[in-house]
């Protein structure tokens, strides 16, 4: 069965970090992009990184950009969001996400795990 | 890129013909896709590459459009459609968005 399975969420004080996992599973990992997107409480669905397959192209929402870090180990097909400098703004689900394309194009999200909360307060 | 969906709610019955659309600040080709999300739940992919319907999708749900302009149209209302619909424009991978969503409710 394609699994994607998240942890690592928690209640975090601002300015603090947290490290994010994804665990993969039923498919080959190292062949696809993969995204983090998140969902504050009550709100729509934002996008806020990708990664290529090896690792070496890395994009970010302007929002997180210098303070949140996607990386990927293939060998143990996991995703990974190192969030730093934690914000009250950024409490939300995040969602870990597989990226479908075709054509070296993203064409959509296709494979999604359940989430992770992360809430930030003091 | 900003996409615009409308409306934000809608009530509708069981058996109705439903459309939402979902307008893009430039053009975007044919690269968005649609999702389907329930309370509590991660989203649900419906629709890609603003026409094909993903595998395992009811074909009650269609999608058309090109360039700024889309619309997902759900033929025949069912009791399990009703939930938050999100589109999403993936023109790069550096950067993606999702409209705001509209939320189908029950009349």
């Amino acid at each position: 069965e394609v699994q994607l399975v998240e942890s690592g969420g928690g209640l975090v004080q601002p300015g603090g970090s947290l490290r994010l996992s994804c665990a993969a599973s039923g498919f080959t990992f190292s062949s696809y992009w993969m995204s983090w997107v998140r969902q504050a409480p009550g709100k729509g669905l934002e996008w806020v990184a990708n990664i290529k397959q090896d690792g070496s192209e890395k994009y970010y929402v302007d929002s997180v950009k210098g303070r949140f870090t996607i990386s990927r180990d293939n060998a143990k097909n996991s995703l990974y969001l190192q969030m730093n400098s934690l914000r009250a703004e950024d409490t939300a689900v995040y969602y870990c996400a597989r990226v479908l394309d075709y054509g070296g194009n993203p064409d959509a999200f296709d494979i999604w795990g359940q989430g992770t909360m992360v809430t930030v307060s003091s | 890129i900003q996409l615009t969906q409308s409306p934000s709610s809608l009530s509708a019955s069981v058996g109705d013909r439903v459309t939402i659309t979902c307008r893009a600040s430039q053009g975007i080709s044919s690269y968005l896709a649609w999702y389907q999300q329930k309370p509590g739940k991660a989203p649900k992919l419906l629709i890609y590459a603003a026409s094909t319907l993903q595998s395992g999708v009811p074909s009650r749900f269609s999608g058309s459009g090109s360039g700024t302009d889309f619309t997902l149209t759900i033929s025949s209302l069912q009791p399990e459609d009703f939930a938050t619909y999100y589109c999403q424009q993936l023109n790069s991978y550096l950067s993606i968005t999702f409209g705001q969503g509209t939320r189908l409710e029950i009349k």
